[in-house]
């Protein structure tokens, strides 16, 4: 596609309930990132992958996140037993490259909202 | 770890005046400094960016400065006009490290008034 498409737009849970993000990067792009972005925050990082792995997954708050990339493309974020404090806009940004030289290319995000 | 400050919170002008936002940041390793542009409920949108062999760069109405001695950059846009409202966020990072592990400002909400 032409930019970052993430799905769902929107998410309304109860709390304890497992939830599933979905991020499809621009074509060709390797490096793929998500962020977590609170009302009122800049975006915090969560995790980075190259290709299918995860490079870098400090971001993450607690064994309740995990996230996959099993083909090198798409992207999944779970969340287990989702918390009231989730709920942000959940953002997923891809990089032609892994060098520090690339633009991200951020997608209009989902909000997660746990009730 | 890296932590970067964003001032001010909110900032208000008046069509065709200039606006500045500056942030600080910790980590001397840093060498990545871009910003975003985000309107409400849109993505974050790369508007421009400084590498820190580069002490100023200029893009139309947008200008970056970057200060590694005193570890600060700012964004300064001239003749601002209406469309220029937004959330501007600063960020940093080290990116030789493979990866842009962008730690954001908190951000700055301009609005530009007719």
């Amino acid at each position: 596609g032409a930019g970052v498409s993430q799905t769902p737009s929107n998410k309304v849970t109860e709390k304890g309930k497992y939830v599933e993000l979905r991020c499809d990067p621009i074509s060709g792009h390797t490096a793929l990132y998500w962020y977590r972005q609170s009302l009122g925050q800049g975006p915090e990082f969560l995790i980075y992958f190259q290709g299918t792995g995860a490079a870098d997954d400090s971001g993450l708050p607690n064994d309740r996140f995990f996230a996959v990339r099993p083909e090198g493309s798409v992207s999944t974020l779970k969340i287990q037993r989702t918390e009231r404090g989730d709920s942000a806009v959940y953002l997923c940004a891809s990089s032609r490259s892994a060098g520090g030289t690339g633009e991200l290319f951020f997608g209009e995000g989902s909000r997660l909202t746990v009730l | 770890g890296e932590n970067v400050e964003q001032h001010p919170s909110t900032l208000s002008v008046q069509e065709g005046d200039s606006a500045v936002i500056k942030c600080t940041y910790s980590d001397s390793a840093s060498n990545y400094f871009p910003w975003y542009k985000q309107e409400l409920g849109k993505r974050p949108q790369l508007i421009i960016d400084i590498r820190s062999n580069v002490g100023e760069k200029k893009d139309q109405r947008i200008a970056v400065t970057l200060n590694k001695t005193a570890k600060h950059f700012s964004l300064h846009i001239t003749e601002t006009q209406p469309e220029d409202s937004a959330v501007y966020f600063c960020a940093a990072s080290r990116g030789n490290t493979g990866f842009q592990k962008l730690v954001f400002g908190t951000g700055t909400r301009l609005l530009v008034s007719p």
